[in-house]
């Protein structure tokens, strides 16, 4: 039933390293990958996306790899910050049929 | 504020009591949907509207739960005889557009404790 599995479940990272969160799907039909970001009491908020005809997109410190042929995506985030602990969530979607991985808990020690 | 605006935040309730939630979306959406999110899990999809219409609904939507979207603005989402097992956040989100994958905003959402 699960069908975007996310890993880790929870990361601990130093201010200044670089967070990655991983992501495998496994309906082909997915057609548009974004990763959201909700801190504790608000809803998800969209942080970056991806559609399949591209490997790679970076937004500021953010940037998502995609791997068309394996199923997977990830998400990286440079010069991690304190601010940036949250929780993130990947997603694929088919029109509006919008499935989310588990969640990561990030926490970046000052 | 005007982004999607969920009431109340966090509602308590008794076994077997119905529930209502409300939700507004932003103003110039016509798409809105309804998710649950438990502890520890990404949301999971409940039910969709464009406009007024109610176009798809998960099978995690037991018969107990209805949503309406009365003149295509807000929406309401109804649990009748709740379980413990229903406690959870419900999240409404709203989009724009007719066509495929456009960015959905969330509310902060409703917090159900069923006790």
């Amino acid at each position: 039933q699960q069908q975007v599995k996310q890993s880790p479940q929870s990361l601990i990272v130093q201010k200044g390293g670089i967070s990655i969160i991983n992501c495998a799907y496994e309906n082909t039909a997915f057609d548009y990958f974004p990763w959201y970001q909700q801190f504790p009491g608000k809803g998800p908020a969209l942080l970056i996306a991806i559609r399949p005809d591209v490997s790679e997109k970076k937004e500021g410190r953010f940037t998502i790899s995609f791997n068309k042929s394996a199923k997977q995506f990830s998400l990286h985030i440079m010069d991690s910050q304190p601010g940036d602990s949250a929780t993130y969530f990947c997603a694929a979607s088919k029109g509006n049929d919008m499935r989310f991985g588990a969640g990561t808990r990030l926490t970046v020690k000052p | 504020d005007t982004g999607v605006s969920q009431d109340p935040r966090h509602k308590i309730t008794k076994r077997g009591q119905n529930v209502t939630f409300r939700c507004d979306p932003i103003s110039e959406h016509n798409r809105l949907y309804w998710y649950r999110q438990t502890l520890g899990q990404g949301p999971e999809f409940l039910t969709y509207f464009q406009n007024e219409a109610q176009l798809e609904k998960s099978r995690l939507l037991s018969d107990r739960f209805s949503a309406e979207r009365p003149k295509g603005s807000f929406s309401t989402l109804e649990i009748q005889r709740t379980e413990q097992g229903d406690s959870a956040m419900y999240l409404c989100a709203s989009s724009l557009g007719s066509g495929h994958n456009t960015e959905a905003f969330f509310g902060q959402g409703t917090r159900l404790t069923v006790v």
